[in-house]
């Protein structure tokens, strides 16, 4: 049973404009919400997060925005540009903070910016 | 700064062959260490954790084994290869397993087991 899904596997946006990457939980007990973001042949890194007392978390070109009602989270990058071509991973925590304990991933999207 | 090494990048082995990964952590003393997997088409699956040298937990029971020698260092293991056991596999730290300590993956290790 997946608790943390992200149904697009693949979403292509042109440069410049907005990505929108959704990510979709069932586990009503996560806390917290993480993006990782994954280029080729290197290791997830961080990339933004959101406590469940927010609905909204900004820095710079990314946005995450969180309903927990809907049990829905989504990034929004803005504007998209060619670096933000990756694998992005949403994560979700019962625990503040997003620590590694109880970190659940989804199976991610790959973002492809086109020229 | 803390930085994570993990070795070999890609790694072919035929089925029923051993296996040996291993993950080394510079920069920090008695931090946790995971390894994680990503097979095709799934997220990324916690397979071991250690919080201190000869300490292991498994997430999911598997054909392949954890050990921690060294306070730094993570193997991961195999005596016997399955097909299923191909994935891009990950190894992480955090300072402990509890709130606000991220993780910090390597860069992975792409297996194919033929």
């Amino acid at each position: 049973d997946q608790q943390v899904k992200q149904n697009s596997p693949s979403l292509s946006v042109q440069e410049g404009r907005i990505s929108i990457l959704n990510c979709d939980y069932t586990n009503s007990m996560f806390d917290y919400f993480l993006w990782y973001k994954k280029y080729p042949a290197e290791g997830p890194t961080f990339l933004i997060s959101i406590s469940s007392i927010k609905d909204k978390n900004e820095d710079g070109r990314f946005t995450v925005f969180l309903n927990k009602s809907a049990k829905h989270l989504s990034l929004h990058i803005v504007p998209s540009q060619p670096g933000d071509s990756a694998v992005y991973f949403c994560a979700a925590s019962p625990y503040s903070g997003g620590g590694a304990d109880g970190l659940t991933f989804g199976k991610g999207t790959h973002l492809i910016i086109q020229p | 700064s803390q930085t994570i090494h993990q070795w070999p990048a890609t790694l072919v082995q035929p089925v029923g062959s051993p296996l040996s990964l291993e993950c080394t952590v510079e920069g920090t003393s008695n931090p946790n260490l995971y390894w994680y997997r990503q097979a095709a088409g799934r997220g990324l699956q916690l397979l071991f954790y250690s919080v201190g040298i000869g300490q292991i937990s498994s997430e999911v029971p598997q054909n392949l084994s954890a050990s921690r020698p060294q306070d730094r260092q993570f193997i991961l293991s195999s005596k016997k290869l399955l097909l299923s056991d191909s994935g891009f596999y990950l190894c992480a730290w955090s300072r402990h397993r509890g709130r606000n300590s991220p993780l910090h993956f390597g860069n992975g290790t792409r297996l194919t087991v033929t």
